[in-house]
């Protein structure tokens, strides 16, 4: 699976965008992007995920650049409820978690 | 729905006790996956399961590690003897054969 590379942290202000990248220089064709996050101790969340095209449902955004070498998570209007880890995943199917990006969404 | 239900949601044990974590998948769901998580090591996937049938075990730690599922409602990972080093939280997660996992709370096993 390729492997990527996560920003170990970032902070956001309640209310604004949380844009969250993503590198995977090295991923493959038939490889999805997947975004999950885990909220202090509980199990990771599904958030989202994409192939090609840029994709958008409740809860984010994911914005996949055309040569698929790196994405963005956008989270449109962060709240202090999604001060949480957020992994950013490229696989075909099965889930290998990386260490994540640890967003902290201050008032 | 109540989702993966994952039991005990803590356990704590003895240094060579037998340890068994139980996960109750989403029903319809045939892919099911055993993950570990230690500060040290971040998530880890162990095992997972298709129809009942272990698929990929590459990820279990050492022989003292087992994994089963009788049928699809059902599924244990056994640790016998246990180690100190096996404290970490134990999810379990599943599959429609769609993209989305679905995580169970975890089990958080205490081996002293």
């Amino acid at each position: 699976d390729a492997k990527t590379t996560q920003p170990p942290s970032m902070d956001c202000a309640e209310g604004r965008a949380a844009n969250l990248p993503c590198n995977h220089s090295t991923i493959s064709g038939n490889e999805y992007v997947y975004w999950y996050r885990q909220i202090h101790s509980q199990g990771p969340q599904y958030i989202i995920h994409g192939l090609k095209n840029n994709e958008t449902n409740e809860m984010a955004s994911l914005i996949i650049t055309e040569d698929r070498k790196s994405s963005t998570l956008i989270l449109p209007h962060a709240t202090l409820r999604d001060t949480a880890v957020y992994y950013c995943i490229v696989s075909p199917f099965k889930l290998i978690f990386g260490t994540g990006t640890r967003l902290q969404v201050f008032p | 729905d109540a989702g993966v239900i994952q039991s005990p949601r803590h356990e704590v044990t003895e240094m060579g006790q037998e340890v068994t974590l139980r996960c109750k998948p989403i029903s319809g769901h045939d892919y099911l996956f055993w993950y570990r998580q230690t500060m040290m090591r971040g998530l880890e996937l162990l095992i997972y399961f298709n129809n009942n049938v272990p698929i990929d075990d590459s990820g279990m730690p050492e022989d003292r590690f087992s994994a089963k599922m009788p049928n699809a409602s059902f599924s244990t990972l056994k640790i016998q003897p246990s180690e100190p080093r096996d404290s970490a939280v134990y999810f379990c997660a599943t599959q429609d054969g769609g993209k989305t996992l679905h995580f169970g709370n975890g089990t958080r096993l205490t081996v002293t």
